[in-house]
C-alpha cells in the first residue's frame, strides 16, 4: 500500500542550530502539504504546494522556515534557527489534487529544541 | 480564515457506551474528512463526506454532513478501548479554495 514517507522521525537539536525535514509524498500526489502540530491540539498548515507551485504559505514564518518542492515529488521544511517554541509534530501530507480529495498523512517527524 | 470548531474537546467513557462528537462550522464546505490520531502517529483519513445530509456508516461509526454543508457529527455505538485517539474533522471551502483546515480536535479515552 502506497505511503507517505517521512524522515528522519525523531530530531533532538540545540536552539539556534539547523534542522531539515524530508517528506516523499504517494506517487501522483500533486498537492502536498506541510503541518505543525502541537502536542493535543489539531495540525495547523504550514505550506502547501501544488506540483512545484506553492499555493498557500501564510502560516509560514518566513524569517526562520522555508520549504521547496523542486521537481514537484518530494519536499525539504528548514528551520534555521530551530526556536525552543518550534518543538512540534511536523506531518507530511499528499493528495490527488488539493481540497477535495483525500489526505493522506506520513507518520510524521518528532521534532523537539533544547 | 475558515475555522472548524469541535465538540467536547475532551471525553472520557466506559467501553460500551455510546458518544457523539460535533464538528461545526459558520462557512459553507465543499466536502468533510473525519480522521482518527493515535499518540505520535500521524493521522488517519476515515471517511470523508460531500453531500450535505449524507450520511455515513463505518462499522460501529456513523458519520453525517449537515445539510447545510456547515457541521458534521461522529457518532460511536458500543465504544471500545481500540477506538481511543485524536478525532480530527477537517474541510476545504472548495472551488479554486483548497486550503484543507482542521480543527483542534477531540481526546477520547475509552476505558476498559
Amino acid at each position: 500500500e502506497a505511503e507517505v514517507a517521512q524522515s528522519p522521525r525523531y530530531k533532538i537539536t540545540e536552539k539556534s542550530q539547523a534542522v531539515a525535514f524530508w517528506c516523499d509524498p504517494i506517487s501522483g500526489h500533486a498537492t502536498l502539504y506541510w503541518y505543525r502540530q502541537i502536542l493535543g491540539q489539531g495540525p495547523e498548515l504550514l505550506v502547501q504546494f501544488q506540483d512545484e507551485s506553492v499555493v498557500d504559505d501564510s502560516q509560514l514564518p518566513k524569517d526562520r522556515f522555508s520549504a521547496e518542492r523542486l521537481k514537484g515529488v518530494d519536499s525539504t521544511l528548514k528551520i534555521q534557527p530551530a526556536e525552543l517554541g518550534d518543538s512540534a509534530m511536523y506531518l507530511c501530507a499528499s493528495s490527488l489534487e488539493g481540497g477535495d480529495t483525500e489526505a493522506f498523512f506520513g507518520q510524521g517527524t518528532r521534532l523537539t529544541v533544547v | 480564515t475558515q475555522l472548524l470548531e469541535q465538540s467536547p474537546q475532551f471525553l472520557s467513557i466506559q467501553e460500551g457506551e455510546n458518544l457523539t462528537v460535533y464538528c461545526n462550522s459558520s462557512s459553507v464546505f465543499s466536502s468533510l474528512q473525519w480522521y482518527r490520531q493515535e499518540p505520535g502517529e500521524g493521522p488517519v483519513l476515515l471517511v470523508t463526506v460531500v453531500t450535505g445530509g449524507e450520511v455515513k456508516k463505518l462499522k460501529r461509526l456513523t458519520f453525517q454532513f449537515g445539510d447545510a454543508r456547515k457541521d458534521s457529527s461522529l457518532h460511536i455505538t458500543a465504544a471500545q478501548p481500540g477506538d481511543t485517539g485524536l478525532y480530527l474533522c477537517a474541510g476545504a471551502p472548495g472551488g479554486s479554495n483548497y486550503k484543507l483546515t482542521f480543527g483542534k480536535g477531540t481526546l477520547l479515552t475509552v476505558n476498559p
